[in-house]
């Protein structure tokens, strides 16, 4: 099994600073076909978790530019250039490389 | 606009059964792989089962044996049928399409 792991497992970010979360896998998420699956989700609290960043460094549909994901192989990282206090919440990582697994998440607070 | 609707979700005791189920909107299930992932209270998102769109289906190892993944294209929803239910199966449970869709999620309760 592919294994995501997450650090740090929580931050506390003054408004306007940068954040930066990695997620480190167990195997390469390279597949054949050239894409690497890796994902990046924002489960803001008593919502579903929401699509941020896909195959590594495409933002979604709405994302904001302040949202940046970088890496290849097994190392990730995603980061917040300008934190705002929307940010809060737990970020995922996620690889569909073989099946879905998830990282631990990464809890985000305001100071 | 996709939507995700899961139903099902209830109160039942060790060793009871229960089905999910996943209606889409906006979004053809049987084209696209489907996902279920849970949330036990308070902690991590956990994936439980996948089917791609030829119709493979796989599990985590904490369910595999106990639950069953299935979709009826007439009726464009998803399913989980939960058998054997144990009390650290009690979660949030979400249907994922793709990745960017996910429903609202239905929370399952086992307890006696």
């Amino acid at each position: 099994d592919i294994v995501l792991t997450q650090t740090p497992l929580s931050l506390s970010v003054t408004p306007g600073q940068p954040a930066s979360i990695s997620c480190k896998s167990s195997q390469s998420l390279l597949h054949s076909d050239g894409k690497t699956y890796l994902f990046w989700y924002l489960q803001k609290p008593g919502q579903s978790p929401q699509l941020l960043i896909y195959e590594v460094s495409s933002r979604f549909s709405g994302v904001p530019d302040r949202f940046s994901g970088s890496g290849s192989g097994t190392d990730f990282t995603l980061n917040i250039s300008r934190v705002e206090a929307d940010d809060v919440g737990v970020y995922y990582c996620m690889q569909t490389i073989r099946y879905q697994t998830f990282g631990q998440g990464t809890k985000l607070e305001i100071k | 606009e996709v939507q995700l609707v899961e139903s099902g979700g209830g109160l039942i005791q060790p060793g009871g059964s229960l089905r999910l189920s996943c209606a889409a909107s906006g979004f053809t299930v049987s084209s696209n792989y489907m996902s279920w992932v849970r949330q036990a209270p308070g902690k991590g998102l956990e994936w439980v089962s996948i089917i791609y769109s030829g119709g493979n289906t796989y599990y985590a190892d904490s369910v595999r044996g106990r639950f069953t993944i299935s979709r009826d294209n007439s009726k464009n929803t998803l399913y989980l049928q939960m058998n054997s239910l144990r009390v650290e199966d009690t979660a949030v449970y979400y249907c994922v399409g793709r990745t960017p869709y996910w429903g609202q999620g239905t929370l399952v309760t086992v307890s006696s």
